[in-house]
């Protein structure tokens, strides 16, 4: 059974902070993982990755794949309270381009204090 | 552009009775899925198609529970008879063809049997 795990399952900072989240799989036809964050509402897409060792980034959030490892890590540097949210890591699996099954983390829920 | 569009997006019912969720996604996309959200179990994949046609069912919790997709703008979850612990909040998501692996979530249905 494809298997995705997050931590911390919850995080508290204050505003300022750099955090750190991780994601970590056992999936077979491992396609890419993606990040999404969700607040009040549905989630939505932060980043998408394939590869190994290459950083993804967006203003004050950033992503990286290890294969090896089999994890990613989503980090977010000073932090701000409109990033209280829950991180969602997600992975894609199957094979050829009709496939989409997304398996879920369990989401780390992070609260930014000001 | 518009998003994935569900409705309704409140849903309250008594057990028993017959609940139907609506789905358009985005236009273009080939690809829909249906998930569930609750505070237990976090989000879990309950059934997605690609070109109109159910690709993986397995997330269907059990028979009370049936999804279609008439065409490519529309597709339904149904669940019938309804029971407490189907209390969850019901996303829809879409992706587009030759994915990038992104799906594209709807504000969600947060259902409530009582």
């Amino acid at each position: 059974e494809d298997k995705v795990v997050q931590s911390p399952l919850s995080l508290v900072v204050h505003e300022g902070d750099t955090v750190t989240l991780n994601c970590s799989y056992e999936v077979t036809n491992f396609r890419s993982l993606l990040w999404y964050k969700q607040e009040k509402k549905a989630p939505t897409f932060l980043f998408m990755l394939t590869s190994s060792g290459i950083e993804k980034k967006s203003g004050r959030l950033s992503s990286i794949l290890d294969k090896k490892e089999l994890s990613s890590i989503l980090n977010i540097t000073a932090t701000q309270t409109g990033d209280s949210a829950i991180y969602l890591c997600a992975v894609r699996v199957g094979g050829g381009t009709s496939y989409g099954k997304l398996t879920f983390g369990q989401g780390t829920i992070l609260t930014v204090h000001p | 552009d518009a998003g994935v569009i569900q409705s309704p997006r409140h849903e309250v019912t008594e057990m028993g009775q017959e609940v139907t969720l609506r789905c358009k996604p985005i236009s273009g996309h080939n690809s829909l899925f249906w998930y569930r959200q609750t505070m237990m179990r976090g989000l879990e994949l309950l059934i997605y198609f690609n070109n109109n046609v159910p690709i993986d069912d397995s997330g269907m919790p059990e028979d009370r529970f049936s999804a279609k997709m008439p065409n490519a703008s529309f597709s339904t979850l149904k669940i019938q008879p309804s029971e407490p612990r189907d209390s969850a909040v019901y996303f829809c998501a879409s992706s587009p063809r030759d994915s990038t692996d992104t799906q594209y979530f709807g504000p969600g249905t947060r259902l409530t049997v009582l």
